[in-house]
C-alpha cells in the first residue's frame, strides 16, 4: 500500500521559534497533499490543501503567513509553523492523494509542543 | 451547509457486534470513507463505499445508502484492540473530504 512519512514525529520548541514538518509520499506521486491539525479529543481539522507546484489553499481561519506550506515536488510537502506559540501545540497530520484514487493516505503525524 | 453526524461515544462488550452509524448532508458525493484512529496516532483506512450496498472486509463491514445519506460501520467479534475512534468522512463534489467528529468506541471485557 501507499506509504506516507512525516518528520519529525515529535518536536518541542521554545515560543517564538519556527518549526518545519516534512511530509513525504514514499512509493507514489502525490498530486495533492493535505495538512490537518488535531487537538486532544477533537476530530481532524483541515488546515490547507496543496497541489504540486501551486500555492496552498487555506481553510477559513488558518493564517497562511503563520503556517507556510510548500509543495515543491510530487513526493514532498512541508509545513512551517512560524513564530510558534503554546496555543499552536497540537498533533499535525499530513495526507496525500494521487490523481487516480480518491483515498487519502495519512502520515503518522507530528506532535508539536511549544513551551 | 455540509454536515456529517455520528454518535460521540459507544460502548460494547468484547466478542459482541457493534454498528456505528453516520449520516451526511454534503454538496455532491464522491464516496464515503471510514477510518480508525487510536489515541495519539494518525487515522488508518478501513473502508471506502461509493455505490449502495455492503462491503465486507474481515471482521469489518461498511454499508452505504446514497438516497438516505446514510452509512454504517459494522464491527464483529469485537476485540479489546478495537477500542478507538472511528471517523466517517465524505468526499464532496470538489473531492474535498468532509470529516465527522468521530465516534469513540469503548470495548469492555
Amino acid at each position: 500500500g501507499a506509504v506516507v512519512s512525516q518528520h519529525p514525529s515529535w518536536v518541542i520548541c521554545k515560543s517564538g521559534t519556527s518549526v518545519k514538518i516534512e511530509c513525504r509520499s514514499l512509493d507514489f506521486q502525490a498530486t495533492t497533499m493535505f495538512w490537518y491539525r488535531q487537538f486532544p479529543k477533537q476530530s481532524l481539522m483541515l488546515m490547507a490543501t496543496s497541489n504540486e507546484g501551486s500555492k496552498a489553499t487555506y481553510e477559513q481561519g488558518v493564517e497562511k503567513d503563520k503556517f507556510l506550506i510548500n509543495h515543491a515536488s510530487l513526493t514532498l510537502s512541508t509545513l512551517t509553523v512560524t513564530s510558534a506559540h503554546p496555543e499552536d501545540s497540537s498533533f499535525y497530520i499530513c495526507s496525500a492523494r494521487t490523481s487516480e484514487y480518491n483515498e487519502q493516505f495519512f502520515g503518522p503525524g507530528t506532535r508539536l509542543t511549544v513551551l | 451547509g455540509q454536515n456529517i453526524d455520528q454518535p460521540t461515544e459507544m460502548t460494547a462488550t468484547e466478542g459482541a457486534i457493534v454498528q456505528i452509524n453516520c449520516t451526511y448532508q454534503t454538496s455532491g458525493f464522491n464516496g464515503l470513507f471510514w477510518y480508525q484512529q487510536h489515541a495519539g496516532e494518525a487515522p488508518t483506512f478501513l473502508s471506502y463505499n461509493v455505490l449502495d450496498g455492503l462491503e465486507e472486509k474481515g471482521r469489518f463491514s461498511s454499508f452505504l445508502s446514497r438516497s438516505k445519506g446514510y452509512s454504517y460501520l459494522l464491527l464483529k467479534e469485537l476485540q479489546m484492540k478495537d477500542s478507538a475512534s472511528y471517523l466517517c468522512a465524505v468526499t464532496d463534489s470538489n473531492y474535498q473530504l468532509i470529516w465527522g467528529a468521530g465516534t469513540k468506541l469503548i470495548i469492555k471485557p
